[in-house]
């Protein structure tokens, strides 16, 4: 059974930064696109970002929503099995939680294996 | 960006009855090359993540009851629950992955009447 661990959520001021980690088991992690979605209290769902697996090679392996380009970085460490997402100069409209989730495969991205969620509040 | 549009934003379905979803897309997501339609959907539950029932339109997830099927093509989808069971009661999202942004429906709440 394949689980993803979101961590590192927690209350961040506007501004700040915050690191988000996804570490997963019960699947071969390299093999795969991971995933960053984000939904906002009471709302729906936002894509935030995905990264293919290293095989799909270098163009478009990771791309963004125009809404936080910029400002975020998608990475993976196939070795520990985690991706990472960093958000940089956060907003308060940034606070939701965020799932991290397997994709399909590199070219097709239905999800079919969510995080539980990690809850991000920016506020001073 | 590829709009995706859902309706109704609720209902309320009996117990046993059907329950209908519709999901429209601004362009079509069938890959004519292929015939397949990305398109997936997903029902959430309070305080729980998305769970996928159906991709590619309708094909139905492992272990998904088949009370749940998906249709439609090209531009317009339909998720269809047979006999509505007390636990479907969730919000059922639709998304489609034929292009980057990956975009969802903005959610139909499935209530009991």
């Amino acid at each position: 059974e394949v689980d993803l661990v979101e961590s590192g959520g927690g209350l961040v001021q506007p501004g700040r930064s915050l690191r988000l980690s996804c570490t997963a088991s019960g699947l071969t992690f390299e093999d795969y696109a991971l995933s960053w979605f984000r939904q906002a209290p009471g709302k729906g769902l936002e894509w935030v970002g995905f990264i293919r697996s290293k095989a799909y090679g270098a163009g478009e392996a990771i791309q963004y929503a125009a809404s936080v380009q910029g400002r975020v970085t998608i990475s993976r460490d196939d070795s520990k099995s985690t991706a990472y997402l960093q958000m940089n100069s956060l907003k308060t409209e940034d606070t939701a939680v965020y799932y991290c989730t397997r994709s399909g495969d590199d070219y097709n991205f239905w999800l079919d294996s969510w995080g539980q969620g990690a809850l991000v509040t920016v506020s001073s | 960006d590829i709009v995706v549009t859902q309706s109704p934003d609720s209902l309320a379905v009996s117990l046993g009855e059907r329950a209908t979803i519709n999901c429209k897309s601004s362009q079509s997501v069938l890959l004519r090359s292929s015939s397949k339609n990305y398109l997936a959907w997903y029902q959430q539950k309070p305080g729980q993540p998305p769970k996928l029932l159906i991709y590619w339109a309708s094909t139905r997830e492992s272990g998904v009851p088949d009370r749940f099927s998906g249709s439609g093509s090209g531009t317009d989808f339909t998720l269809t629950i047979s006999t509505l069971q007390a636990e479907d009661v969730a919000v059922y999202y639709c998304q489609q992955y034929y292009l980057a942004p990956l975009t969802f429906g903005g959610g139909t709440k499935v209530e009991i009447k």
